[in-house]
């Protein structure tokens, strides 16, 4: 069971958009703390592709954008491509216990 | 170019132990909190460990506290994690990742290529 909740799947056809929702708690993004997303390719190490919420790395496209408000998140992708088919997984600090750094359980995008 | 790189996985038996090493280049260790994520077969990625910028907080996920140990060596620009008493539940690809800043949290943007572990 993840700290964050994700669904564990989505799907959609080219061009269209989707989002991937990430639920967290008073103790990650009810404290104040930023998502990231990270974009996983099948075999491949993790890319990050929005940190502190809503900002783009260089070179991640801008058809990627995040967004967070209270204890929630969300990842959204417009004109999808066949090259975003990846697992997406939300992360955060929480600050319950010792401190830790948190992730999502991922969520696979299917483009149709 | 900022790189990482991984080495030290095996097959080890369970009870054994491995030493993980992540060889820096392009930054400074020591300007940046570096982190272990590692990811089971077919399963998410899990945090398991992180050190800060300045070396003097470490962090372990319950999961690993009191087996794995964190380290660095500053003049080799390499990241370590000692992982004793391993576990069936330890297999997985362990991954280094570097933060954007020296305190963590902030997002990592740079990972190395995997190793893996298995504990058979």
């Amino acid at each position: 069971q993840s700290v964050l909740t994700q669904p564990p799947s989505v799907s959609g056809a080219p061009g269209q958009r989707v989002t991937i929702s990430c639920t967290g708690t008073s103790s990650n993004f009810g404290s104040n703390y930023d998502v990231h997303w990270y974009q996983q390719l099948p075999g491949k190490a993790p890319k990050l592709l929005i940190y502190g919420n809503n900002n783009r790395p260089s070179g991640v496209p801008d058809r990627f954008s995040g967004s967070k408000s209270g204890t929630s998140a969300s990842l959204a992708i417009t004109g999808l491509q066949a090259e975003d088919e990846a697992d997406y997984y939300c992360q955060s600090y929480d600050n319950s216990l010792s401190g830790s750094w948190v992730f999502g359980g991922g969520t696979k995008l299917t483009v149709l | 170019e900022v790189q990482l790189l991984e080495s030290g996985g095996g097959l080890v038996q369970p009870g054994g132990s491995l030493r993980l090493s992540c060889a820096a280049s392009g930054f400074t260790l020591s300007s940046y909190a570096m982190t272990w994520v590692r990811q089971a077969p077919g399963k998410g990625l899990e945090w398991v460990s992180a050190i800060s910028g300045s070396g003097m907080s470490k962090y372990y996920a319950d999961s690993v506290k009191g087996r794995f140990t964190i380290s660095r060596d500053i003049s080799k620009n390499t990241l370590f994690l000692q992982m004793n008493s391993l576990r069936a539940e330890d297999t997985a690809v362990y991954y280094c990742a570097k933060d954007r800043s020296q305190w963590g949290a902030y997002g990592l943007d740079v990972w190395g290529q995997g190793t893996t572990v298995t504990v058979s």
